[in-house]
């Protein structure tokens, strides 16, 4: 049973690019969340997925978007990459309704030059 | 606004001691607490999840407490090893079903 996939394992990108990274749910999970983490610190949850819409977003601009296509899999989109984008980005998953007990990928590090 | 502390944000200690981490939260109205261990450049693994009912789980040689009146809970680490060595994340899922995040502990294990 394949955990929680993510990829690419590491992104460098140019300031003002725009970057995409993707995430595969554990097998039987329908809900996707999105973290940050920068260096040192703890992550900052960027939104959650469930049944193709975005249900919960915390306090992150609108360049960040994402999607959720109906196998559940999932993709974080960032425009207009700034300098402080930098960091390690987190997919998670859970059943819907069961957001406390999540399933962690092992994490996109993108670097912003 | 729930926030979320842990100290200290980094230890050293010979292996074979017991140790304790700490974490402390500002609103006790929390679904749960989760411990969580993250190795350098690597994702999050789960080691240990409280409900708000409960006043400790145990999984090896790890424990972790909860006072929720109190905002506190403590991860004890029974006879330390080297690989141990990780950096240890506290959340609590507050009452919009997120997880809120401490900044973590970096713990090192000296052989």
């Amino acid at each position: 049973d394949a955990g929680v996939t993510q990829s690419p394992t590491h992104l460098i990108k140019t300031r003002g690019q725009q970057v995409t990274l993707r995430c595969s749910p554990k097998s039987g999970h329908d809900t996707v969340s999105w973290y940050q983490q920068a260096l040192g610190q703890g992550p900052q949850f960027i939104f959650q997925y469930y049944e193709e819409e975005e249900r919960q977003r915390g306090n992150f601009p609108d360049r960040f978007s994402g999607h959720q296509f109906p196998n559940y899999s999932s993709e974080l989109n960032v425009n207009a990459l700034l300098l402080g984008d930098s960091a390690l980005y987190l997919c998670a998953s859970s059943l819907q309704g069961r957001s406390y007990e999540q399933y962690f990928g092992p994490g996109t590090r993108l670097t912003v030059t | 606004k729930q926030e979320v502390t842990q100290i200290p944000a980094a230890l050293s200690v010979p292996e074979g001691e017991n140790l304790v981490l700490n974490c402390s939260f500002t609103d006790s109205a929390i679904y749960n607490l989760q411990w969580f261990r993250q190795d350098p450049g690597k994702g999050l693994t789960s080691l240990l999840l409280i409900q708000s009912s409960q006043r400790e789980q145990t999984s090896g040689r790890l424990n972790a407490s909860l006072d929720k009146s109190s905002g506190r809970s403590t991860l004890y680490i029974a006879a330390s090893q080297p690989g141990d060595s990780a950096t240890y994340l506290c959340a609590v899922v507050d009452s919009n079903y997120q997880l809120i995040w401490g900044a973590g502990t970096k713990l090192i294990i000296k052989p």
